[in-house]
């Protein structure tokens, strides 16, 4: 079965801290998809990024990246130089292959506050 | 334009009554969703429609029954409501099931008095 968790329920940092939300996974496929969603205040969910399990290489976007490693089954996001807009719950979330390819697992999401 | 589109974004009934929740996208996906937020922000996948055939049904109970008339819709129909069913729903689309990205309406938050 597929699990995903996040660790730390809630983080609170200073504007312009460098700050990382953990996510660990369990699946038995060998190909799965990794996302992360962020959700601010007003509710939204919106999409930040997706990895599939043959893409192991970081990834940078602004001030967001991603550190994706198989060998400890862990899809972190960092957040670099925070601001108070950053300030939302964050979700990790898991997709398999095969019959469970049509639904997303969740965390229990973190939420980040940045304080001014 | 609005990619995922559901309404209302607010719900309040009362117990026992039966209530619908409507979602359009706009998108040409396959694939949509209904997941259900509780009121500790866990989100839960409760059914997912790929050409308007149903994929999977997550242990919902049978009082919720979504009806998708063409690719473009997911309706999500709420029988006897009880106070247990409070929470946010979000529907969703994706290109073709979740190995891409889906996109999320705007949430539809119900509440049962």
């Amino acid at each position: 079965a597929q699990k995903v968790t996040q660790a730390q329920t809630e983080i609170s940092v200073v504007e312009k801290e460098d700050v990382t939300l953990d996510c660990v996974y369990e699946t038995r496929d060998t190909t799965y998809y990794l996302f992360w969603y962020k959700q601010p205040p007003s509710g939204e969910l919106v999409f930040l990024i997706r990895r599939n399990s043959f893409d192991e290489q970081n990834e940078i976007s602004g001030r967001y990246s991603w550190n994706f490693q198989k060998s400890t089954s862990s899809f972190n996001f960092t957040i670099t130089a925070s601001q108070v807009v950053d300030s939302a719950v964050y979700f990790c979330a898991l997709s398999e292959e095969g019959g469970s390819n049509y639904k997303l697992t969740f965390g229990k999401g973190t939420l980040l506050t940045v304080n001014p | 334009d609005t990619a995922v589109s559901q309404t209302p974004k607010y719900l309040v009934t009362q117990m026992g009554n039966d209530k619908s929740i409507k979602c359009e996208q706009n998108l040409g996906h396959d694939t949509m969703y209904w997941y259900k937020q509780d009121s500790k922000k866990f989100l839960k996948i409760m059914f997912s429609y790929n050409n308007k055939e149903l994929i999977i049904n997550e242990t919902v109970p049978n009082r919720f029954s979504p009806k998708s008339p063409d690719k473009a819709h997911l309706n999500l129909h709420i029988n006897s409501l009880e106070l247990g069913d409070s929470a946010v729903y979000f529907c969703a689309s994706s290109q073709d099931g979740a190995n891409t990205e889906a996109f999320f309406g705007q949430g539809t938050r119900l509440t049962v008095v």
